[in-house]
């Protein structure tokens, strides 16, 4: 079975331009969160999805925006991109939010 | 808010020694913890989980042990091969549908 996909693997950006980074669930997953990584730092928690319902949001600014479709994938997306943005973004999926399943993340880098 | 903390950010130990990695939280309310492994260039792996209502929890060569009267989670790994060089992460079920990551320790076993 397939795991949780992400795309793109890696996109480089310059201040102040926006961003959409997109993620499939495992099959049969009802939830997806997302997670941003810096460099030597745990995981720290943007957004949960359920059913294409918002049911959690971590400590971000609203330039942080994400959403949740139909078949259970997911965008997030980052406008008016700053150099604090760079980091390795990383989507779970679950299903039911509990025993979360990354993928392998997508790595921006804003200069 | 929740804080997750490791007691030691790096571990080394030769293969075929056990390997525990420690981890402390602050909330008592926590009632949901997983440990992930993260190699370099990858999401973070599940590798088990434990609830509240549980001190001690065993999978393939890895057991997690919950001590809620000190709030720490330990997790030890029989055995430890060169396959297990990783960064370990604890992380808590914080509400909010949010898990809450520690910063991680890195393993490096020793051939």
């Amino acid at each position: 079975d397939a795991g949780v996909t992400q795309s793109p693997t890696h996109l480089i950006k310059t201040r102040g331009q926006h961003v959409t980074l997109r993620c499939s669930p495992i099959s049969g997953h009802k939830s997806v969160s997302w997670y941003q990584q810096v460099l030597g730092q745990g995981p720290q928690f943007i957004f949960q999805y359920y059913e294409k319902e918002e049911r959690g949001r971590g400590n971000f600014p609203d330039r942080f925006s994400a959403r949740q479709f139909p078949n259970y994938s997911s965008e997030l997306n980052v406008n008016a991109l700053l150099l604090g943005d760079s980091a390795l973004y990383l989507c779970a999926s679950s299903l039911d939010g509990y025993e979360q399943y990354f993928g392998p993340g997508t790595r921006l880098t804003v200069t | 808010g929740e804080s997750v903390g490791l007691h030691l950010p790096t571990l080394s130990v030769q293969e075929g020694d056990n390997s525990i990695i420690n981890c402390a939280y602050s909330n008592s309310a926590s009632d949901y913890f997983i440990w992930y492994k993260q190699e370099s260039g990858k999401g973070p792996q599940f590798i088990i989980d434990i609830r509240s209502n549980m001190d001690k929890r065993q999978g393939q060569r890895v057991t997690v042990l919950l001590n809620k009267t000190v709030k720490h989670l330990s997790l030890q790994i029989a055995a430890t091969q060169p396959g297990d060089s990783a960064v370990y992460f604890c992380a808590l079920w914080a509400g909010s549908y949010q898990l809450t990551f520690g910063k991680g320790t890195k393993l490096s076993v020793i051939p």
